[in-house]
């Protein structure tokens, strides 16, 4: 099946710096979607981005889908943004079954 | 503007004994979802349904089961628990057109922490 890799697999920062979170799949896909989840183990939906560029507040994706890579921008961060960001992917011809990674844990320090 | 629910939140089993896990989305999605997740991984996928009747299996199906007579209610079923099923369980909705477009986003519900003695 299609592999997703995510990294780093860890993050400490500052509060108040900026990260860039990175999502590689092997093969193409038509589904694409990051998701937070926080310390209490609730997951949120934040970008659904198979391709292009969007933006919400201080959150930001990009999906290339020819070079199969997505990334998460996250700028100014803040306490509330620790936690474990996961991205997940269905190929294309599939049947949306969401693949996930592992995961990237970001701690923000105040 | 329940979304996704789940019950139990919380629930401890013995090894053999048998339980279900409840979930009901009210967002009138036709796609539903079961994942576990296990200690530090990523979620994988057990079942998942594109509609009222229609189930299949996704990555770890083995020793659960589902049924989809409604499109609001997805139950998860365990039989004879086994300390490997010790995870926390999710269940997800989304809602698939047939339109190009027509964007996938999941939504989940809170989860299931289910420990297996």
């Amino acid at each position: 099946g299609i592999q997703v890799e995510q990294s780093p697999p860890d993050l400490i920062l500052q509060e108040g710096a900026n990260s860039t979170l990175r999502c590689n799949f092997s093969d193409s896909v038509n589904n694409l979607q990051w998701f937070h989840q926080n310390p209490w183990g609730q997951l949120i939906n934040l970008f659904y981005i198979p391709s292009g560029t969007k933006q919400n507040g201080r959150l930001s994706a990009t999906t290339v889908a020819t070079e199969r890579y997505s990334l998460l921008y996250i700028s100014s961060s803040q306490t509330t943004d620790s936690g474990v960001y996961f991205c997940a992917v269905a190929p294309n011809f599939g049947n949306e079954k969401l693949t996930f990674g592992t995961g990237t844990r970001l701690t923000i320090i105040p | 503007n329940a979304g996704v629910t789940q019950t139990p939140k919380f629930r401890i089993l013995k090894i053999g004994q048998s339980m279900t896990l409840q979930c009901t989305q009210d967002m009138n999605h036709n796609y539903m979802y079961w994942y576990r997740q296990d200690p530090g991984m990523g979620l994988k996928l057990i079942y998942y349904s594109v509609g009222a009747g229609i189930t299949d299996k996704g990555e770890v199906p083995n020793g659960y089961n589902v049924s989809r007579s409604t499109t609001e209610d997805f139950p998860l079923r365990l039989e004879l628990a086994a300390p490997s099923q010790t995870s926390v369980y999710f269940c997800a909705s989304s809602y698939k057109g047939t339109g190009t477009g027509t964007g996938n986003t999941i939504y989940f519900g809170e989860g299931s922490w289910l420990t297996v003695v």
